[in-house]
């Protein structure tokens, strides 16, 4: 079954300073992945997502991400962040060939400070 | 384009009570997921649905639970009775059956809380 860990529960950053949140994950066959972004008082949505091809994936808002998949990492990276940036985000993980449906992270809370 | 719509937002009510929440998938949409979102345990799925059928309810804590689709366009979970240490946000999904990422389309939640 698959795993995902959030190494970071809490990110504290300055504004226009770059961040990186770190995403490890653990599976037996080939897998998708994704990192969501949670807004205060909102649902999840999606802000990128690895299927296949180039492992540099880039997705809404600045961000960008890339697939190692000798380290099993999917690691979240912006050059440099905003104040609107502050939110909750989340890595998830489903595995090809089965019910993809996604195992997600416990999320890291990315707050930016002015 | 209409997303995933919940309702209601916020619940409060007393230990003991009904508690049912509400769900309208995006058009065309045929599967559908309840998640349920704390502090302690993150985001845990507790039922998924295929054409209206569920599928997977193993996530469901307790008997206390129960979830149903009685149409393509709505579904609701219902906790009866309601006790302090449901109080989380209730997150419903939606996507394509068949959709072969695993990406899903998320309403913005039902905050609930028991007292």
């Amino acid at each position: 079954a698959q795993s995902v860990t959030q190494l970071d529960s809490q990110v504290p950053v300055f504004e226009e300073a770059p961040v990186e949140l770190r995403c490890n994950y653990s599976s037996s066959v080939s897998v998708y992945l994704f990192w969501y972004v949670q807004y205060p008082n909102q649902g999840l949505q999606l802000l990128l997502k690895y299927l296949s091809g180039s492992t540099l994936v880039k997705g809404i808002n600045g961000f960008e991400a890339e697939f190692n998949k000798s380290q099993t990492s999917f690691h979240l990276r912006k050059p440099s962040v905003h104040i609107s940036d502050t939110a909750e985000y989340f890595c998830a993980v489903s595995e090809l060939g089965g019910s993809y449906i996604p195992t997600f992270g416990r999320g890291t809370s990315l707050i930016v400070h002015p | 384009d209409a997303g995933v719509i919940q309702s209601p937002r916020h619940e409060v009510t007393e230990m003991g009570q009904e508690v049912t929440l509400r769900c309208k998938p995006i058009s065309g949409h045929n599967s559908l997921f309840w998640y349920r979102q704390t502090m302690m345990r993150g985001l845990e799925l507790l039922i998924y649905f295929n054409n209206n059928v569920p599928i997977d309810d193993s996530g469901m804590p307790e008997d206390r639970f129960s979830a149903k689709m009685p149409n393509a366009s709505f579904s609701t979970l219902k906790i009866q009775p309601s006790e302090p240490r449901d109080s989380a946000v209730y997150f419903c999904a939606s996507r394509i059956q068949g959709s072969n990422t695993g990406e899903l389309f998320f309403g913005e939640g039902s905050r609930l809380t028991v007292l």
